[in-house]
């Protein structure tokens, strides 16, 4: 089976710098996505990790590490249209095709303070 | 810049009553995906298509629930007959062709309500 784990909520200021982690255990593992969803909206896709390392994207980074089955977003000069949900999804699949899904969790909620 | 589209945006029914909601994913796009959202969790995949051909339906509930894509373009997902647990948000999402390492582009989704 597939299992995730990220905290429910986090909180910041304006300015600050916040990590959210994501562990995970899936069969047929491809990558790990990154996907920033507003309340009432779509989810909107910010990164993907294949490989090991970090992946910077402007304010926001991510990092994969495969063999610890642990990924992170960092978020950076936090801006108050950064509060939202963040949702880590692993790309897996474990039927054995070549396509995958992506497997979402319940989220964090990142408020942010002014 | 192109969106997947989909309608109606907003449906309420009563329990007992079919409901169908439509997508129209980003021209080209090979891969459609449907996702139910319960409120306060993430996306949960119900069917997923190449073209026109069912990938993986194996989380839709087909008692209920039926997915079609005839022309590999645009689809339609059907719940017949809706129950109050089937209260959620319904995510179309597409992508080129649905490699592994691919981006999947969600529409803005139909919220449903059953009373």
């Amino acid at each position: 089976g597939q299992s995730l784990e990220q905290p429910s909520e986090v909180t910041a200021v304006e300015g600050a710098i916040v990590q959210i982690n994501c562990t995970y255990q899936t069969s047929g593992f491809y990558g790990l996505s990154w996907y920033q969803q507003h309340d009432g909206g779509a989810p909107t896709f910010l990164s993907y990790n294949a490989l090991d390392g970090l992946e910077e994207t402007g304010r926001f980074s991510s990092f994969l590490s495969r063999s610890d089955s642990y990924g992170y977003l960092l978020l950076q000069e936090l801006q108050m249209k950064d509060s939202a949900s963040y949702f880590c999804a692993p790309r897996a699949d474990d039927r054995g095709s070549t396509l995958g899904r992506l497997y979402f969790g319940r989220g964090t909620q990142l408020t942010v303070w002014p | 810049e192109a969106e997947v589209a989909q309608s109606p945006r907003y449906k309420i029914t009563e329990k007992s009553q079919a409901v169908a909601f439509w997508c129209d994913p980003i021209s080209g796009h090979a891969t459609l995906y449907w996702y139910r959202q319960i409120l306060g969790q993430g996306p949960e995949l119900l069917v997923q298509f190449q073209d026109e051909s069912v990938v993986d339906d194996s989380q839709l509930p087909k008692d209920r629930f039926s997915a079609e894509r005839l022309k590999g373009v645009d689809s339609t997902l059907k719940i017949q007959p809706a129950e109050l647990g089937d209260s959620a948000m319904y995510l179309c999402a597409s992508s080129s062709t649905g490699g592994w390492a691919e981006t999947q582009y969600f529409g803005p989704g139909t919220r449903l309500l059953v009373l």
